[in-house]
């Protein structure tokens, strides 16, 4: 066990609609990182935030937005859903906003099926 | 732009067998690399970690000595068990790239009895 924390483990919800996964860190930890992982994509760095404020951006769509709150949970938007968007979301949680510096624990992801 | 290549798997051995997973990178700047293991089910475990050129990054028996003049972070061990079965990923980290991650495809292997 990472010590992270998301939720739902699955979701299965329709194109064109919108969901939310949301993240708790590892008690201590201030930056957050999310992730998606499919099979045609491999794993790609969507966002990262660092005690509330954004610190890095991947390859995000702009119908997927993040935010991290003042108790350091984070959730992560996406909307307009589209059956590409069926993947395993992964959030990461460091102690530092420095990525090669701390190691990165990650939760053990949401299951996201758009049909 | 930064990227990671590393070996297509499946990857099959036996018990005890000699492992090798190839591992290359392109980055500008000076990258940190390193190797992520994820378990069926389960989310990705840094394995081990190399920040300059020449360090060797070790763990459970797994190595990955980081080789700029090769762009390479090969993952070796030198005698597999059952329990090794699972998908590895290199990645690479530059902060010139604002910290964000580069993960390879990943490579599954199964180690038989």
């Amino acid at each position: 066990d990472s010590g992270v924390t998301q939720t739902p483990k699955h979701l299965i919800t329709a194109t064109g609609q919108r969901v939310t996964l949301r993240c708790s860190p590892r008690s201590g930890d201030l930056s957050v990182y999310w992730y998606q992982q499919s099979l045609d994509q491999g794993l790609q760095f969507l966002i990262q935030y660092y005690n509330g404020e954004e610190r890095a951006k991947g390859n995000i769509l702009e119908r997927f937005s993040a935010q991290q709150f003042p108790d350091l949970h984070s959730e992560l938007n996406l909307s307009s859903l589209e059956l590409g968007d069926s993947a395993l979301y992964f959030c990461a949680s460091s102690v530092s906003g420095l990525a090669d510096t701390y190691e990165q624990y990650f939760g053990p992801g949401t299951r996201l099926t758009v049909t | 732009g930064n990227s990671v290549t590393q070996m297509e798997g499946p990857v099959t051995l036996s018990e005890e067998a000699f492992l090798t997973i190839n591992c290359t990178y392109t980055a500008t700047g000076y990258p940190s690399l390193f190797w992520y293991v994820q378990y069926p089910g389960e989310g990705l475990q840094l394995l081990l970690k190399a920040t300059k050129a020449d360090d060797k990054g070790s763990n459970k028996g797994f190595e990955a000595t980081y080789r700029k003049e090769t762009t390479s972070f090969h993952l070796e061990k030198g005698s597999v068990q059952v329990s090794d079965s699972a998908v590895y990923f290199c990645a690479l980290s530059a902060t010139n790239t604002g910290n964000q991650f580069y993960f390879g495809t990943g490579t599954s292997l199964t180690v038989i009895p």
